[in-house]
């Protein structure tokens, strides 16, 4: 059975202090992996896509990487606006199927 | 601004009672997706339209249903509301299939009397 696992649930930081994030995975066949950012009581905010094992991508503070089994998402010198949830999702070759992991709860302490 | 913007922001509707809520875009995507997402958990796709094509999530309830007249709109109907119904519902959209980069409008956060 396809499983998005995240981790931490929730991770609490503060200001200028590096970590990261994990979304591990177990697919029968990956289409796509997504990383959203959520924060109360509005809809995610796309950040990026991986295909394969071996990619990434970056973005102002965060850094997105990509094996066979799992992604990171790395954030460097975090601020307090980096406060939000991180959702990762897979797309799968499984009836085509989406969804997304339980996500992580990030805190930027200033 | 391009935006996925979603009608009304908050509803109340009575156990059993049908409800419909809307999405609109001005994007020019051809994909809508529709969520629910309860309190503290992650977002669970429902369907998706294609253009005019019509995509169930295999464990999506008869309950709800979809419809899409143009490419701008496309509406979540649910039949009989139930207390378990009570959750965001978030509309998406993206330029092509293949669940590429989605946009989300803010949600519609439903509660069931």
């Amino acid at each position: 059975e396809d499983q998005v696992t995240q981790s931490p649930e929730a991770l609490r930081l503060q200001e200028g202090e590096s970590s990261s994030l994990n979304c591990s995975y177990t697919v029968s066949g990956l289409r796509g992996l997504f990383w959203y950012r959520q924060d109360p009581g509005k809809g995610p905010e796309f950040l990026f896509t991986l295909y394969s094992a071996g990619e990434e991508k970056e973005k102002e503070r965060l850094k997105a990487t990509l094996t066979k089994k799992e992604s990171f998402l790395h954030i460097t010198a975090p601020k307090p606006e980096d406060s939000a949830t991180y959702l990762c999702a897979v797309h799968v070759n499984t009836g085509n199927q989406f969804y997304f992991g339980t996500g992580t709860s990030l805190t930027v302490i200033p | 601004d391009a935006m996925v913007i979603q009608n009304p922001r908050y509803q109340v509707t009575q156990f059993g009672k049908p409800v419909t809520l809307s999405c609109s875009q001005t994007l020019n995507h051809n994909v809508m997706y529709w969520y629910q997402q309860k309190s503290s958990q992650a977002p669970k796709l429902l369907f998706h339209y294609y253009d005019k094509d019509f995509n169930n999530e295999a464990d999506t309830p008869d309950n709800f249903q979809s419809r899409r007249p143009n490419t701008s709109f496309c509406f979540l109907d649910i039949r009989s509301p139930g207390l378990g119904d009570a959750a965001m519902y978030l509309c998406a959209t993206s330029r092509n299939p293949g669940h590429n980069e989605q946009f989300f409008g803010p949600g519609t956060r439903l509660t069931v009397l």
